[in-house]
């Protein structure tokens, strides 16, 4: 398994401002991925972290919106820019150990925005 | 893109009871997983099951891709088994991403 750590583990943030959720890794991986889950609902990909590239984002998500930096193999961070109240949700990142295909998720960040 | 779905989607149980979830999937997947949601949100792993059958204790789980569906079995339920349950699924040359079926709210009762 792998060991993910998140950071913080829940905010209440104002609407306009940003905030940056940290996830660290005790282990190198390729790849680290961001997955949103707004109240109620199921878990939607962000978008995916690789190291020493931009991060590929998926529909419906971008980078000004939420940039990601990956600046090695063990940590990745995402920021949730100029929020608004549906920002609200808990925010997790999720990794596959090296050589497997199983995914292992971080404790998550509860993000309350008023 | 690949439909997730799951059943049913919410439960109830009083404790001691057995229960089966259902979760369909729409194409040939490369990785299917089964997660637990506590109340605190995070998710725990409980099974990787691209095919085949595993059992953990009081959970089992069985995956039939041919047919594209998994089935969580959990029996003499507690407490504490109480949450949502998610089914995941990666799709044949998506680079380990998931697919997250809308999940089965589970509430055991004592």
């Amino acid at each position: 398994s792998a060991v993910i750590s998140q950071k913080p583990s829940r905010d209440i943030c104002q609407r306009g401002t940003s905030l940056t959720i940290q996830c660290q890794v005790d282990s190198q991986v390729t790849m680290m991925f961001w997955y949103r889950q707004q109240p109620g609902q199921s878990l939607t990909l962000i978008a995916t972290a690789n190291q020493g590239s931009e991060a590929t984002y998926e529909s419906g998500f971008v980078i000004d919106k939420f940039p990601i930096s990956r600046p090695n193999l063990t940590f990745s961070t995402l920021t949730v820019s100029n929020m608004s109240p549906e920002d609200s949700s808990i925010y997790l990142c999720s990794v596959n150990p090296t050589g497997r295909a199983e995914a292992f998720f971080g404790q998550g960040t509860r993000l309350t925005v008023v | 893109g690949i439909q997730v779905e799951q059943s049913p989607p919410d439960l109830i149980l009083q404790e001691g009871a057995n229960s089966t979830l259902r979760c369909n999937f729409s194409d040939s997947v490369n990785n299917l997983q089964w997660f637990h949601q506590n109340p605190w949100g995070q998710l725990i792993n409980l099974f990787y099951i691209p095919s085949g059958t595993k059992q953990n204790g009081r959970l089992s789980a069985t995956t039939v891709a041919t047919e594209r569906y998994s089935l969580l079995y959990i029996s003499s339920s507690q407490t504490t088994d109480s949450g949502v349950y998610f089914c995941a699924v990666e799709v044949e040359g998506s680079n380990y991403k998931l697919t997250f079926g809308k999940g089965t709210l589970l509430t055991v009762n004592p």
